[in-house]
């Protein structure tokens, strides 16, 4: 079936400029992360939607960062006043719901959208 | 809040040889994930630990979980070429719908 699809694949952006990246979780899982990785790093923790509940932001690195989440669908990640700093690979997961514990699964990622910033 | 060390960084190891990578973890951790990510790909799930004792094997790699030490280990046997990629192990708090924190990762690298 499908995966998690991430668009776009590649973004390249000049500093200052606005930029959205969108991702498409697999039909059905309620849970949603958003994960950074720098070029040869592990992977940051961004944000957190689990189904109606409030998101976790806690690893939202500046207000210039937000994140959008409609019910169990699309979510969008925007970054305002793009920076260098902020060039990386923006993954983005699902899971889904496994009887009674609803945070047990593994996590399915995208592609990624590799974000250049000028 | 919930830390994971993994080690080593990295490996470079000899085909046919056995090593381990370890996964240490600050707090309570009721589920553990081990990932692969090749370079330049996406991250694959290859295991699930979600008790204490719990142990899986995929073909040359094992994975353990002991909850009481905070330990997670993959286990490689007799190590192929094919192994070569990034190692992730990742948990989650106990008992909460929390946010996976990954580890550093481990970068294998199987030679002939």
């Amino acid at each position: 079936g499908a995966g998690v699809s991430q668009s776009p694949s590649n973004k390249v952006t000049e500093k200052g400029k606005d930029v959205e990246l969108r991702c498409d979780p697999i039909s059905g899982h309620t849970a949603l992360y958003w994960y950074r990785q720098r070029l040869g790093q592990g992977l940051e923790f961004l944000i957190y939607f689990q189904g109606n509940s409030a998101p976790d932001k806690s690893g939202l690195p500046s207000d210039r960062f937000s994140a959008e989440r409609t019910g169990e669908s699309v979510s969008t990640l925007t970054i305002q006043r793009t920076q260098q700093e902020d060039s990386a690979v923006y993954l983005c997961a699902s899971s889904r719901k496994l009887g009674g514990a609803s945070y047990n699964s593994p996590l399915h990622f995208g592609n990624g959208t590799r974000l250049t910033v000028t | 809040e919930l830390k994971v060390e993994q080690n080593p960084l990295f490996l470079s190891m000899q085909e046919g040889k056995n090593y381990t990578i370890y996964c240490n973890y600050s707090t309570t951790s009721d589920r553990l994930y081990w990932y692969r990510q090749d370079p330049g790909k996406s991250l694959e799930s290859l295991f699930v630990l979600l008790s204490n004792g719990a142990v899986k094997q995929e073909g040359r790699l094992m994975a353990s979980l002991d909850t009481k030490a905070r330990l997670s280990t993959l286990h490689i046997t007799a190590a192929v070429h094919d192994l070569s990629a990034t190692y992730f192990c990742a948990g989650g708090v106990t008992g909460t719908a929390s946010k996976l924190t990954f580890g550093t990762g481990t970068r294998l690298q199987v030679t002939l």
